[in-house]
């Protein structure tokens, strides 16, 4: 079976463009978070979203957005992106009633 | 706020040493506990987890974690590591309880090296 994928890999911005990432989540999986890894720390919580509906997120800015679409598979958006937010960037997927997450290879952002 | 404490960030040991890796988590509710594990070059997995039950649960590849509710740890042990062992471990807490579950708390890490 699948996992979690993540697209891209890596990914190279400039200050003050805004990036799009994207994530499938395991097969069956109806709920996918986010996190943002820096590096040297564990990753912090950005966003769930299960049935397509945001459940919670963490304390980041409005410049970070997300969505789900009807096939669970899910986008986290980053507008007017700063230095700091280089980051690996993790999307995890659960099942329902499950409360493992399941995490995908991650993106990798640099930006200069 | 939820926080997750792991005491030490890097740990050296020799192949066939026994390892324990501390976790401690501030939360005074039902939680869910994780212990997750990062090979070099490969993604954050799933070594085992505690929802409810025996406090001590067994994970993939020999590892083992002992909820102890009054101390607020979970701590992560391995009686003999092995150089394959060498990566980095993360202990991560959730409330167990209504639409937070995706909201797993991290600890820093605890990067482990074994010496062959």
């Amino acid at each position: 079976d699948a996992g979690v994928t993540q697209s891209p890999t890596h990914l190279i911005k400039t200050r003050g463009q805004h990036v799009t990432l994207r994530c499938s989540p395991i097969s069956g999986h109806k709920s996918v978070s986010w996190y943002q890894q820096v590096l040297g720390q564990g990753p912090q919580f950005i966003f769930q979203y299960y049935e397509k509906e945001e459940r919670g997120r963490g304390n980041f800015p409005d410049r970070f957005s997300a969505r789900q679409f009807p096939n669970y598979s899910s986008e986290l958006n980053v507008n007017a992106l700063l230095l700091g937010d280089s980051a690996l960037y993790l999307c995890a997927s659960s099942f329902t009633g499950d409360e493992t997450q399941y995490f995908g290879p991650g993106t990798r952002l640099l930006v200069l | 706020a939820q926080s997750v404490s792991q005491h030490n960030h890097h740990v050296i040991l020799s192949e066939a040493a026994s390892l324990e890796l501390g976790c401690n988590y501030s939360y005074g509710g039902t939680v869910n506990l994780f212990w997750y594990v990062q090979y070099p070059g490969q993604h954050l997995q799933l070594l085992l987890k505690y929802f409810s039950g025996d406090p001590l649960v067994k994970g993939i590849k020999g590892f083992e974690a002992e909820f102890i509710k009054s101390k607020f740890s979970f701590n992560l042990r391995k009686p003999s590591v092995q150089w394959s062992d060498t990566a980095e471990y993360f202990c991560a807490v959730n409330a167990g309880y209504g639409g937070s579950q995706g909201n797993l708390i991290f600890g820093k890490g605890t990067k482990l090296s074994v010496k062959p």
